[in-house]
């Protein structure tokens, strides 16, 4: 039973335009989400993350969405750049006695067209 | 980049024999982690620590088992591996329940 999903394996999109890659969950103990970008033959390296008592958080070009009545956060990359072509991973952490597990999503590969 | 280093990178092994990869860190951070990657399913746990000696099991921990008896090593066994261990396998560290820094990864090859 997935308890983080990111239902689009994929996504391409332009450069410069706006990417924005969706993450879903169902346990409601989750409590601090974290999205990481991962290159191939490299380990993953964390990107952005956000609180539940929060709604939104920026860093630069990308910005995460907390939805947390839908269970559901977005990554937005604004504007995208080939350099983004990755894998994205959504994770999340039930902080109180998780003793530190993230719990993964499967990835959603994105692809930033020149 | 966090101080993690993973060894070996990369490995061939035959069906049945014990392997051991090794997690070396340098940050003093608390929580050390042991991922495996696959195609169609992400990042998934298979045993973490939180201090020297404490460890337990994540999503996948069958036919792996781990010992940290040192702050800065975290060491993954496959007692007798098989060919459904072939995986990407990724080390972690974390200070707190936040955010954790992976290593480069290793390629492990189950023949």
């Amino acid at each position: 039973d997935q308890q983080v999903k990111q239902n689009s394996p994929s996504l391409s999109v332009q450069e410069g335009r706006i990417s924005i890659l969706n993450c879903d969950y169902t346990n409601s103990m989750f409590d601090y989400f974290l999205w990481y970008k991962k290159y191939p033959a490299e380990g993953p390296t964390f990107l952005i993350s956000i609180s539940s008592i929060k709604d939104k958080n920026e860093d630069g070009r990308f910005t995460v969405f907390l939805n947390k009545s839908a269970k559901h956060l977005s990554l937005h990359i604004v504007p995208s750049q080939p350099g983004d072509s990755a894998v994205y991973f959504c994770a999340a952490s039930a902080r109180e006695g998780s003793q530190g597990n993230l719990i993964f999503g499967k990835g959603t590969k994105l692809s930033v067209k020149p | 980049d966090a101080g993690i280093t993973q060894s070996p990178r990369h490995k061939v092994t035959e069906t049945g024999t014990p392997v051991t990869l090794r997690c070396h860190q340098t940050e003093n951070h608390r929580y050390m982690y042991w991922y495996r990657q696959d195609p169609g399913h992400g990042l998934r746990l298979i045993h973490y620590s939180y201090g020297v000696k404490d460890t337990d099991k994540g999503e996948v921990s069958d036919g792996y088992s781990v010992s940290r008896s040192k702050t800065e090593d975290f060491l993954l066994t496959l007692e007798s591996a098989t060919s459904s261990q072939t995986s990407v396998y990724f080390c972690a560290i974390s200070e707190t329940e936040l955010e954790a820094f992976f290593g480069q990864g290793t390629r492990l090859t189950v023949v």
